[in-house]
């Protein structure tokens, strides 16, 4: 079984230009959420979704960040005319449908903007 | 809102020395207790987690944590580390009924030298 599969790793994009960050869940899991980490700074959660929902979107930027998770294919994390401050790790996670199930993680995508 | 203290950012030890890492944390209601790990260049891992029941509980590579509920604390311990668990570690919590939405703190970075 899989792990948590993020893609890409890596993502440089100059200012102004969006960014797209893919994550495809562990199979049989329908619950996604979505983190960010800044230098020195711990995890910050940014929104959670079940397919087709958005959930909780409390942690997300009010302008030019967006999050989906169609019934088919991976959750997608949005981030549109990138600035300098948007440079960090961005990890997802996801879980099964069960009351209380640990979150597994990705690797994570690494965005620099330039 | 909940919010989770690390007090120690960074940690160097010698092989064979005892590990505690410090993790506190401020709600009132009732939480879920976590402790992740971060080895370079991998994902988070879940190293053990408490729901209910014997406060001291005991994870994966020897790992332990013990859940003093007057003191808000969910500490973590080993009692040898070896050089393998240079690492960062991250605590973390939930709110039961909270859809699973983990609030992290800002991870101690542990370096184990031989």
């Amino acid at each position: 079984n899989a792990g948590v599969m993020q893609n890409p790793r890596h993502l440089v994009r100059r200012r102004g230009q969006e960014a797209r960050l893919r994550c495809s869940p562990m199979k049989g899991h329908s619950h996604v959420y979505w983190y960010r980490q800044l230098p020195e700074e711990g995890l910050k959660f940014m929104v959670y979704l079940q397919k087709e929902n958005i959930i909780d979107e409390s942690g997300m930027p009010k302008e030019r960040f967006s999050a989906e998770f169609p019934k088919e294919g991976p959750s997608i994390l949005r981030i549109q005319q990138v600035v300098r401050g948007d440079s960090a790790a961005y990890f997802c996670a996801s879980r099964p449908g069960t009351d209380n199930s640990p979150l597994h993680f990705g690797n994570g995508t690494r965005l620099t903007v330039t | 809102a909940q919010s989770v203290s690390q007090h120690n950012h960074h940690v160097i030890l010698s092989e064979a020395a005892s590990l505690e890492l410090g993790c506190n944390y401020s709600y009132g209601g009732t939480v879920n207790l976590f402790w992740y790990v971060q080895y370079p260049g991998q994902h988070l891992q879940l190293l053990l987690k408490y729901f209910s029941g014997d406060p001291l509980v005991k994870g994966i590579k020897g790992f332990e944590a013990e859940f003093i509920k007057s003191k808000f604390s969910f500490n973590l311990r080993k009692p040898s580390v070896q050089w393998s668990d240079t690492a960062e570690y991250f605590c973390a919590v939930n709110v039961q009924g909270g859809g699973n939405k983990l609030t992290f703190g800002t991870g101690t970075q542990l370096k184990v030298e031989l």
